[in-house]
């Protein structure tokens, strides 16, 4: 079970936000890896992927946003929030099957 | 440019059943794990099902085993979703995208919505 909080965030531009993820069991595979992968979803797009294993940064992600964690707690934070950033995010593990993702944290403009 | 493009979506009768097509493009198909996942209007995302590149290999979420299969036709770049014995808390809207590795989906297609109602 993937667990997020907060469910929602309202942040004043230009101000940083941080966003957990916590998992009931450890996101790590016997080979090293840990598969833990957060997504951005805008209001009425498809999800993209912001940060790959952790703490990877997507092609064209802004240096803004960056990932960190380790086991089973997990941190998705955005530097200085800008309009861009308006979207629900989701964590996500893909270390067992089924895949789950965390319930999603709806970020607006204060 | 990676272009996955869902089709198939509409709207059926509980117990009834639908097809969804995924085509990709732009990228080798044949070496791509692609996944299923959905969303509820309103709610979250939820994982679905994935296949691997040669279609050996298929995983589901436990609420549509039995009911969904999932196949993979490298010959036609195509991934589908075959959803039978449809509930109507199978109402979302339905997105394919490429797997990278372990469930990390680097590109989604637009979506395809699939409504059961009676």
């Amino acid at each position: 079970v993937m667990t997020q909080s907060p469910r929602s965030l309202s942040v004043t531009l230009g101000q940083p936000a941080s966003i957990s993820c916590w998992s009931s069991q450890s996101l790590v595979h016997g080979n090293g890896n840990t598969y833990l992968h957060w997504f951005q979803q805008r209001p009425g797009q498809s999800p993209r992927r912001l940060i790959d294993q952790v703490s990877m940064r997507d092609s064209g992600v802004p240096e803004r946003f960056s990932g960190s964690g380790s086991g089973t707690f997990f941190t998705l934070k955005i530097s200085k929030v800008e309009a861009e950033d308006v979207a629900v995010y989701y964590c996500m593990q893909g270390v067992a099957w089924p895949h789950t993702f965390g319930q999603g944290t709806k970020l607006e403009i204060k | 440019e990676v272009i996955l493009a869902e089709s198939g979506g509409g709207l059926a009768q509980p117990g009834e059943s639908l097809r969804l097509s995924c085509l990709g493009s732009g990228f080798n198909f044949n070496m791509s794990w692609i996944s299923w996942v959905r969303q509820a209007p309103g709610k979250g995302l939820e994982w679905v099902a994935n296949i691997n590149h040669i279609g050996s290999e298929t995983y589901y979420v436990d609420s549509v085993k039995g009911r969904f299969t999932i196949s993979k036709d490298n010959t036609k770049n195509s991934v589908f979703l075959q959803m039978d014995s449809l509930r109507v808390d199978d109402t979302a809207v339905y997105f394919c995208g490429r797997d990278s590795g372990w469930g990390s989906l680097d590109y989604w297609g637009q979506g395809a919505l699939v409504t059961v109602s009676s």
